[in-house]
């Protein structure tokens, strides 16, 4: 059972558009939501994370929309540059126990052209 | 850098072999968590300990096992491999946003 659903798959976007990841998660216990940003051969670096308290959190370019109602959640990446290209990961998880059990999308690469 | 350190960074073993994956978390966090990354389960989140303690386990296959030292740096033992278990395997620590992930170790089973 996918928890959290990840779209679109692949996305390409030309340098100074707006990239727009979609998430949609099922279990209503979850109350963290993090973005991640892989690129080849790293690690997930966290790129900003969102609590259900809140509908919006920016931090410079990357911004976070949340609908609790909806279960869905959305990264928006403003102007984005080709040094943006990755592959993103949406995720969610429960921390009433002090503990990250993160449940990740299975991920979007971005392409952003010049 | 988010101060989480891998040892090692690939390894290449055969079917039915056994290995050991080190991760040493950021100073002074007591927390360690392991996470799978692979083509087919996507990252899956097998096993966390917090100061030597199993403090929560997900989808961690029963050929698997790992613990906590003293000094805090954990271990994840992966035995009787099968080509499925090629993949890579991230350690990571909490920080106050959230988790930051070390580097990898990518393991390739023959």
């Amino acid at each position: 059972q996918q928890q959290v659903k990840q779209s679109p798959q692949s996305l390409i976007v030309q340098k100074g558009g707006i990239s727009i990841i979609n998430c949609a998660y099922e279990n209503t216990a979850f109350d963290y939501f993090p973005w991640y940003q892989q690129f080849p051969g790293k690690g997930p670096a966290l790129l900003i994370a969102i609590r259900p308290d809140v509908s919006e959190k920016k931090e410079g370019r990357f911004t976070i929309s949340f609908n609790k109602s909806a279960k869905q959640f959305s990264l928006h990446i403003m102007d984005s540059q080709p040094g943006d290209s990755a592959t993103y990961f949406c995720a969610a998880s429960w921390t009433g126990a002090g503990s990250y059990q993160l449940t990740f999308g299975k991920g979007t690469k971005l392409s952003v052209i010049p | 850098d988010s101060g989480v350190t891998q040892t090692p960074k690939h390894l290449i073993t055969a079917t039915g072999q056994r290995v050991t994956l080190r991760c040493s978390p950021r100073s002074g966090d007591l927390s360690v968590y392991w996470y799978q990354q692979s083509l087919d389960q996507g990252l899956q989140f097998l096993i966390q300990y917090y100061n030597g303690e199993e403090r929560a386990k997900g989808n961690i296959l029963e050929r698997f096992s790992a613990q906590q030292f003293p000094d805090l740096h954990s271990e994840l033992n992966l035995s009787s491999l099968e080509l499925g278990d090629s993949a890579l395997y991230f350690c990571a620590s909490s920080s106050p946003g959230g988790l930051d992930f070390g580097p990898g170790t990518r393991l390739t089973v023959t």
